[in-house]
């Protein structure tokens, strides 16, 4: 297992757009996480999912932005109209339910999303 | 609300030079307190979990400890390599999973 993978690894795009990102969490992990991080700022969450059931939201996650795990394997992350503001990496992470092991997230490699 | 303060913003340390980083939180009911190593345009690697008072945890030259009111991340002899920005995070309360993270301490370890 190669760990959770994001794609793309870059992405610039103007503003007005839409985006769309993708994550493959570690295959034996039923819950996947969404934060974003600036500059200088720890990740902040936007949301998790356990399987495909999206179970908490942050209120940072905006109408513009919506997440799905259709299958409860990869999830994708869509941003409309985007904002100069959305500039940021996007970080995915997975972990274990608790009564399966640990519940430590391990995190992607991030999406590093540039608006013009 | 959850806050997390981590101290000092930057630290530039010689090799083999041991220092601490400071993480101090403000929870209601703390479930975990995580230790985070980022090199620059990567994510987080993950590096410790503590869960209660008086636990503590190493890993090389890393020594992460945790009182009630904050944790320490001990660096024994630093190598270059250990440059990097290490974040801390807690997960608190019932039914929620997220971490909230502080703003990270910048370690530079110069030769």
């Amino acid at each position: 297992d190669t760990g959770v993978s994001q794609d793309p690894r870059h992405k610039i795009t103007k503003r007005g757009q839409n985006v769309t990102f993708r994550c493959d969490p570690i295959s034996e992990h039923n819950r996947l996480y969404w934060y974003r991080q600036t500059l200088g700022q720890g990740p902040e969450f936007l949301t998790y999912f356990q399987n495909e059931a999206q179970l908490e939201k942050s209120r940072l996650l905006s109408d513009r932005f919506s997440a799905e795990r259709p299958k409860g394997s990869f999830s994708t992350l869509e941003i409309q109209r985007t904002e100069q503001g959305d500039s940021a990496m996007y970080l995915c992470a997975s972990s274990l339910r608790p009564d399966r092991g640990s519940d430590t997230q391990y995190f992607g490699p991030g999406t590093r999303l540039t608006v013009l | 609300e959850d806050q997390v303060t981590q101290s000092p913003e930057a630290l530039r340390l010689q090799e083999g030079e041991s220092s601490s980083l400071n993480c101090s939180y403000t929870v209601s009911g703390l479930r975990g307190l995580f230790w985070y190593r980022q090199d620059p345009g990567k994510g987080p690697e993950f590096l410790f979990t503590l869960y209660s008072a008086g636990e503590e945890k190493e890993k090389e030259r890393l020594k992460a400890t945790l009182t009630k009111k904050e944790s320490f991340l001990h660096i024994t002899a630093p190598k270059p390599e250990d440059s990097a920005t290490y974040l801390c995070a807690v997960v608190s309360g019932a039914g929620s999973y997220q971490l909230t993270f502080g703003k990270g301490t910048k370690l530079s370890v110069i030769p």
